[in-house]
């Protein structure tokens, strides 16, 4: 079964530093899909990022980036320059897809608390 | 343009009640999802349907029938409210092909029973 770990349940950076927050995977399937989202304290699901399985090269959006390991099976978000405006709670998720059922289903890791501190 | 809508955002009730939460997408997609947030985070995928089919359940208490009446719509109707069904509601769109590269998300219900 495919499982998603996050080990850091809080993170703590300061403004305008780099910030990298976990997230290892496990799955049996060749092809799959990692999603990063992020959850302010308004409560709704912001994607972030995505990284195939097979892209070649390291997914970037603005200040997002994820780190891929593909043999190490991890899929590491990294924010630079923080802002005040980065403090949430941090989503990794794995994308299931079903041929047979028609279906991309997201299971998600436990998340991480960020906070920036001025 | 709000992509994945959802209704209401906030609900208390009380236990025993029957309640229902709706969900529109406008952007084509063939297939949604409800997802459930408990009390710690944890987000875990409760239905999916595919053009109005119904084809993930995932150990839902019968309780809980979605219900699709187009491929735009997915509503979640909760029969006989318990405190353990407090939680946010997230319902979400996607195409159903592979490789999809995102998931999108609604605003969230937060349901209160009381």
């Amino acid at each position: 079964a495919q499982k998603i770990t996050q080990t850091q349940p809080g993170m703590f950076v300061q403004e305008k530093e780099a910030v990298t927050l976990d997230c290892t995977y496990d799955t049996s399937d060749q092809s799959y899909g990692l999603f990063w989202y992020k959850q302010p304290s308004s409560g709704e699901m912001i994607f972030l990022i995505y990284q195939g399985s097979y892209d070649e090269q390291n997914a970037t959006e603005g200040r997002y980036s994820l780190n891929f390991q593909k043999a190490r099976k991890s899929a590491n978000l990294v924010i630079s320059a923080s802002q005040l405006g980065d403090s949430a709670m941090y989503f990794c998720a794995m994308r299931e897809f079903s041929f047979s059922g028609g279906y991309n289903k997201l299971i998600f890791g436990a998340g991480t608390r960020l906070a920036v501190h001025p | 343009d709000t992509a994945v809508s959802q209704t209401p955002k906030y609900l208390v009730t009380q236990m025993g009640n029957d309640k229902s939460i709706k969900c529109e997408q406008n952007l084509g997609h063939d297939t949604m999802y409800w997802y459930k947030q408990d009390s710690k985070k944890f987000l875990k995928i409760m239905f999916s349907y595919n053009n109005k089919e119904l084809i993930i359940n995932e150990t839902v208490p019968n309780r809980f029938s979605p219900k699709s009446p187009d491929k735009a719509h997915l509503n979640l109707h909760i029969n006989s409210l318990e405190l353990g069904d407090s939680a946010v509601y997230f319902c979400a769109s996607s195409q159903a092909s592979e490789g999809i590269r995102e998931q999108y998300f609604g605003p969230g219900t937060r349901l209160t029973v009381t």
